[in-house]
C-alpha cells in the first residue's frame, strides 16, 4: 500500500533556529500534500496545502513566512519551521493525495520541542 | 469552510458493550468521511470511512452510517475489546479528481472498561 515517510520523528531545538520536516512517498507519486499541526489532547488542524510545482495554500492564521512549505518533486514535501519558538512545539503530520490512490496517507509525525 | 463537531469527547463503555461516536459537519459539497484512531504520538490509522453515496458501511465490528440530509454520521463499535481504548477522530473533506484538506472532529477518548 501507500507509504509516506516523515522525518526526523523527534527534533529538540534551541528557540530562534529553524527546523527542516521531510515526507517521502515511497511508492506513489503524492501530486497534493498537507501538512497538519496537533498540540497535546488537541486535534489535528490544518495547516496548508500544497499541490507539486506550486506554491503552498495556507490556512487563516498561519503564517506563511514562518512556515516554509516547499513541494518541488512529486515524491517529497517540507515544511520548514523558521525562527521557531517554544509556541510550535507541537505534533506535526504530513498528508499525501495522489491522483490513483485512494483516500489520504499520513506520515508518522514529527514531535517538535523549542527550548 | 467546512466545520466538524463531535460528540461526546470521552465514552466509558464496558468491554462487550457497543460504542457511537457521533459527527456532524457543515458543508454539504463534503463527500468524504473518514474515521480514524490515533495512539498516543503515532500517526491517526484509518479505521474505516464512506463516501456520500452510499449510507451505511460495515467491516466487522465497526460501522459507519451517513445522513447527508441531516449531514451527520456515526461511528458504531460492537462487542469492544481493550484494545479499540483510544482516541477516535471523525474527519470530513472534499474528495474529486482534486481533493481538500481534512478537518477533522475535536475527538473522542474511548475508555473499555474490563
Amino acid at each position: 500500500g501507500a507509504v509516506v515517510s516523515q522525518h526526523p520523528s523527534w527534533v529538540i531545538c534551541k528557540s530562534g533556529t529553524s527546523v527542516k520536516i521531510e515526507c517521502r512517498s515511497l511508492d506513489f507519486q503524492a501530486t497534493t500534500m498537507f501538512w497538519y499541526r496537533q498540540f497535546p489532547k488537541q486535534s489535528l488542524m490544518l495547516m496548508a496545502t500544497s499541490n507539486e510545482g506550486s506554491k503552498a495554500t495556507y490556512e487563516q492564521g498561519v503564517e506563511k513566512d514562518k512556515f516554509l512549505i516547499n513541494h518541488a518533486s512529486l515524491t517529497l514535501s517540507t515544511l520548514t519551521v523558521t525562527s521557531a519558538h517554544p509556541e510550535d512545539s507541537s505534533f506535526y503530520i504530513c498528508s499525501a493525495r495522489s491522483q490513483t490512490n485512494y483516500g489520504y496517507t499520513f506520515g508518522s509525525g514529527t514531535r517538535l520541542t523549542v527550548v | 469552510g467546512e466545520n466538524v463537531e463531535q460528540h461526546p469527547s470521552t465514552l466509558s463503555v464496558q468491554e462487550g458493550d457497543s460504542a457511537v461516536i457521533k459527527c456532524t459537519y457543515s458543508d454539504s459539497a463534503s463527500n468524504y468521511f473518514p474515521w480514524y484512531k490515533q495512539e498516543l504520538g503515532k500517526r491517526p490509522q484509518l479505521i474505516i470511512d464512506i463516501r456520500s453515496n452510499v449510507g451505511e458501511k460495515k467491516d466487522q465490528r465497526i460501522a459507519v452510517t451517513l445522513n447527508k440530509t441531516a449531514k451527520h454520521f456515526s461511528l458504531h463499535i460492537t462487542e469492544t475489546q481493550p484494545e479499540d481504548s483510544a482516541v477516535y477522530f471523525c474527519a470530513a473533506s472534499w474528495l474529486g479528481g482534486g481533493a481538500d484538506g481534512l478537518t477533522f472532529g475535536k475527538g473522542t477518548h474511548l475508555i473499555i472498561q474490563p
